[in-house]
């Protein structure tokens, strides 16, 4: 049972465009989300995260968007550059002391 | 900077094997992870740790056990290897509350 999704396996984008990642998830409880990314040969790397008190997180590039009602988060990455080429992770927990559940990734190619 | 170090980045071994995985963090963290990563599954959770000596299964615990003696160590062993266990694993280790760290990997190999 996957209760967190990420249903886009790959992106591909054009350089200067905006990237936007989407994640699902079913479990109502979960209250914190976070976005990992990761390189090949290299452990994933904590990106942005969001509570579910709020609706939009923003660092730098990257938001990220929470919609509570339809259970779902995108993340948005503008200007998007080749460096952010990457496998993008969602992930949620519940409770201060959960254990995070991650998407099964997408992987985001930008095209000079 | 918290630091995770896994000993191994590559590891090749033959089907039946005891095999031994270890990770080590150094900022004092009393949760420890391990995960495996396959395409199109993401990081699937083994087992964790909430404090020395304790352990909780995962989504997949099936063929894997883990040892916590110090605080700093978390160790994930494949009792017998199958091929089915060739993957990358990621051990990673957070504070309560927090986000995790997560440590490069290694890519199994069983054969």
């Amino acid at each position: 049972d996957q209760q967190v999704k990420q249903n886009s396996p790959s992106l591909s984008v054009q350089e200067g465009r905006i990237s936007i990642l989407n994640c699902d998830y079913t479990n109502s409880m979960f209250d914190y989300f976070l976005w990992y990314k990761k390189y090949p040969a290299e452990g994933p790397t904590f990106l942005i995260s969001i509570s579910s008190i709020k609706d939009k997180n923003e660092d730098g590039r990257f938001t990220v968007f929470l919609n509570k009602s339809a259970k779902h988060l995108s993340l948005h990455i503008v200007p998007s550059q080749p460096g952010d080429s990457a496998v993008y992770f969602c992930a949620a927990k519940r409770n201060q002391g959960g254990k995070l559940i991650f998407g099964q990734g997408t992987e985001l190619s930008v095209k000079p | 900077d918290v630091k995770v170090t896994q000993s191994s980045r590559y590891l090749v071994k033959r089907t039946g094997e005891k095999v031994f995985l270890e990770c080590v963090q150094d900022m004092d963290h009393e949760n420890m992870f391990w995960y495996r990563q396959d395409p199109g599954l993401g990081l699937r959770l083994i087992y964790f740790s909430y404090d020395v000596k304790m352990k909780e299964k995962g989504d997949i615990p099936e063929g894997y056990s883990v040892s916590r003696e110090k605080k700093e160590r978390f160790s994930l062993i494949l009792e017998s290897a199958s091929t089915n266990q060739t993957s990358m694993y990621l051990c990673a280790s957070s504070l309560v509350g927090l986000g995790y760290t997560f440590g490069s990997g290694t890519r199994l190999t069983v054969v």
